[in-house]
């Protein structure tokens, strides 16, 4: 049973650099053809997809968002970080990590709410 | 603005069938990516409903069915129950933006 779980602050101030991290279980990331995304919501808003790291290190990002964001795997703990930097109160959403098969996600987190404010 | 094109809003009465546009482009959809869809009911995640354009995950009731045409694709749920309100979103991949891409998002109301 493949389960995602999203951790980290869920307060953040401007210009300040926010990192989640995705503990999951169920699969290895290690395994060829594994994926694991980043997906963010905008209170009322729809869905934007930030990034995406996969088995073999290789990292896509949104090419808006690029600039702003790293991506990183560790395989013995079983998590992936994202770190934003340069966060702004534009920035305040549910970002979900999500289970990465072929050209969609099958499984997701329950998300964790940040909110960038002074 | 979304790179995939979705109604706001739909709604239909209980039973009733209703049907949920996604229109895309020749770099995601018209180039042969497939279309996803998500469910996501009130305050929860995302749920994959529909994969590779018409396959259904395990669980799912073949009450909803996609389809896909061109650079367009539509999701339908046929027998609406209350339980089908929701946000309903597409999901392809853009090889001009080398980027998953969503829909807006569409709020199915059942009256």
């Amino acid at each position: 049973q493949i389960t995602l779980k999203e951790s980290g602050p869920t307060l953040v101030k401007p210009t300040q650099t926010l990192t989640l991290t995705c503990t999951f279980s169920g699969f290895s990331l290690s395994t060829s053809g594994v994926g694991v995304g980043w997906i963010r919501q905008p209170p009322g808003k729809a869905l934007e997809w930030l990034a995406l790291i996969y088995w073999n290190d290789d990292n896509r990002y949104s090419p808006s968002l690029k600039s702003r964001l790293t991506i990183t795997k560790d395989t013995s703990k079983n998590q992936v970080v994202i770190t934003m930097a340069n966060m702004d109160p534009v920035d305040t959403a549910t970002y979900y990590c999500a289970h990465r098969r072929d050209w969609y996600f099958d499984l997701w987190g329950r998300g964790t709410l940040v909110t960038v404010s002074s | 603005q979304s790179v995939l094109t979705q109604p706001p809003s739909v709604s239909g009465a209980p039973g009733q069938r209703v049907t949920i546009s996604c229109t895309g482009s020749r770099s995601n959809i018209g180039t042969g990516y497939d279309v996803h869809w998500y469910q996501q009911l009130p305050g929860t995640a995302p749920k994959l409903l529909i994969y590779g354009n018409y396959n259904r995950p395990s669980g799912v009731p073949d009450r909803f069915s996609g389809s896909k045409s061109g650079t367009s694709a539509s999701l339908a749920i046929t027998g609406l129950q209350t339980d089908d309100e929701a946000d309903y979103y597409c999901q392809s991949y853009d090889s001009s933006l080398s980027a998953w891409v969503f829909g807006g998002g569409t709020k199915l109301t059942v009256l």
